[in-house]
């Protein structure tokens, strides 16, 4: 079967460093997405991984192994703006994205 | 810019209403898709679409029906609206074989 966990909920404190982590099980593989949410928005796209590896962007950076099945999106020098909802999914076989529940991230100053 | 546009922000509908969730999309992409999104749950895949006139049941398909009629338009549509249709719909889209996906800004349903 297919499934892909993420916690519910983080704090963080403004300035800090926050890994967000992200598990999946899947027999075919096509990607790994990471999406921002701010609440009552849309979500934009933050990072995409298909290869095994870090890749940064900026503050954030996302990192996948395929053979663990486990992603994390890093944010460093978090700012209040980061406070959202942070979504990760994997693009399956048939192409098809299936979604965690997402993470609310709160951050205090 | 990419832009994919709902029409409706906001409704209130009463138990029984057909509505009608539009959705535009102006980069020529292949691929459409319609969310609900509930607290707890994550995006959950209502109905998708590879090409006009084509479409495909997600995985919560039961009280919707969608039409596909030209590229750039994907509607959504609740024949006898319900009160658990209650929700947050997200329309996206992505060309074939994309890396990224757009999704709209979101209209919020609640039914009465």
């Amino acid at each position: 079967g297919q499934n892909i966990d993420q916690p519910t909920e983080m704090t963080a404190t403004e300035g800090a460093i926050v890994q967000i982590n992200c598990t999946y099980q899947t027999s075919g593989f096509n990607g790994l997405f990471w999406y921002q949410q701010h609440a009552g928005e849309a979500p934009t796209f933050l990072s995409y991984n298909v290869l095994d590896g870090l890749e940064e962007k900026g503050r954030f950076s996302s990192f996948l192994s395929r053979s663990k099945g486990y992603s994390y999106l890093l944010l460093k020098e978090l700012q209040m703006k980061d406070s959202a909802s942070y979504l990760c999914a994997f693009m399956d076989s048939n192409y098809q994205l299936i979604w965690g529940a997402g993470t609310k991230l709160i951050i205090k100053p | 810019d990419v832009k994919v546009t709902q029409s409706s922000r906001y409704l209130v509908k009463r138990t029984g209403e057909k509505v009608f969730l539009e959705c535009v999309q102006d980069m020529d992409h292949e691929n459409m898709f319609w969310y609900r999104q509930d607290p707890g749950l994550g995006l959950r895949l209502i109905y998708f679409s590879y090409d006009v006139k084509m479409k495909e049941k997600g995985d919560i398909p039961e009280g919707y029906s969608v039409s596909r009629e030209k590229k750039e338009r994907f509607s959504l549509i609740l024949e006898s609206a319900s009160t658990n249709q209650t929700s947050m719909y997200l329309c996206a889209s992505t060309r074939q074989g994309g890396n990224t996906i757009y999704f709209g800004e979101g209209s919020w349903l609640t039914v009465v």
